[in-house]
């Protein structure tokens, strides 16, 4: 199975401002996906922005954007101008492009946004 | 609406007993799959199936079954086998790649099961 994995249990970030969230991954590779989950407390897994490996431009949508750094196998979430809204567990995940097509999670990131 | 619609939304089971987890989606997807959600384990693979008649074992099978009699259903069985069932059960399900490149996956709101 791939490896996802999310160094952060919790994180916070003040209203208004910027936060990133932090991604690695282990994979042999070179055409895959790449994608943030959002999940607030009614627990619905809810897509945030994806990422395809071979697209060297990174994903960006509204307020959120990645950094991903191909050879280092990461893949980091911006969160700018951070609402109250955003308070969720947000997690990493990875899909091989063929074959089952199946998520690989994190573990996942919690986040607070301080008013 | 379109969309997947999973129930019930909470559920208990004594010990020992079978239960049956639905999934119910509108979207006309192909692929189907079941993901278990515990605490600090983020989300795990039970089984998927990616055409009616056809489904595979994830990673975390043992003690759960399946059945994909239809392209809308994909229930989830959670058989007395399974030693520690309590957890929150999502489905999901995703195009096949000829549609949109078939990238994105579209959850249910979950089933949470506790075992009483």
């Amino acid at each position: 199975a791939q490896t996802v994995t999310q160094s952060q249990p919790e994180m916070s970030v003040q209203e208004a401002e910027t936060v990133t969230l932090s991604c690695t991954y282990d994979t042999s590779e070179s055409d895959y996906y790449l994608f943030w989950y959002k999940q607030p407390p009614s627990r619905q897994m809810i897509l945030v922005i994806r990422q395809e490996a071979y697209k060297q431009q990174n994903a960006t949508e509204n307020r959120f954007s990645v950094n991903f750094q191909k050879a280092a196998k990461s893949f980091s979430l911006k969160i700018s101008d951070s609402q109250l809204g955003d308070a969720a567990m947000y997690f990493c995940a990875y899909r091989h492009k063929t074959g089952a097509n199946n998520l690989f999670f994190g573990t996942g990131t919690r986040l607070t946004v301080i008013p | 609406d379109g969309g997947i619609t999973q129930s019930p939304k909470y559920l208990f089971r004594k010990e020992g007993q079978n239960v049956t987890l639905s999934c119910e989606q509108n979207l006309n997807h192909d692929a189907m799959y079941w993901y278990r959600q515990d605490p600090g384990q983020g989300l795990r693979l039970i089984y998927y199936s990616q055409i009616v008649n056809d489904f595979q074992k994830g990673d975390i099978a043992e003690g759960y079954s399946v059945s994909r009699e239809k392209k809308e259903s994909f229930p989830l069985t959670v058989t007395s086998a399974q030693k520690n069932p309590t957890a929150f059960y999502l489905c999901a399900t995703r195009t096949g790649e000829l549609h949109h490149g078939g990238t994105e996956a579209f959850f249910g709101q979950g089933t949470r099961l506790t075992v009483v």
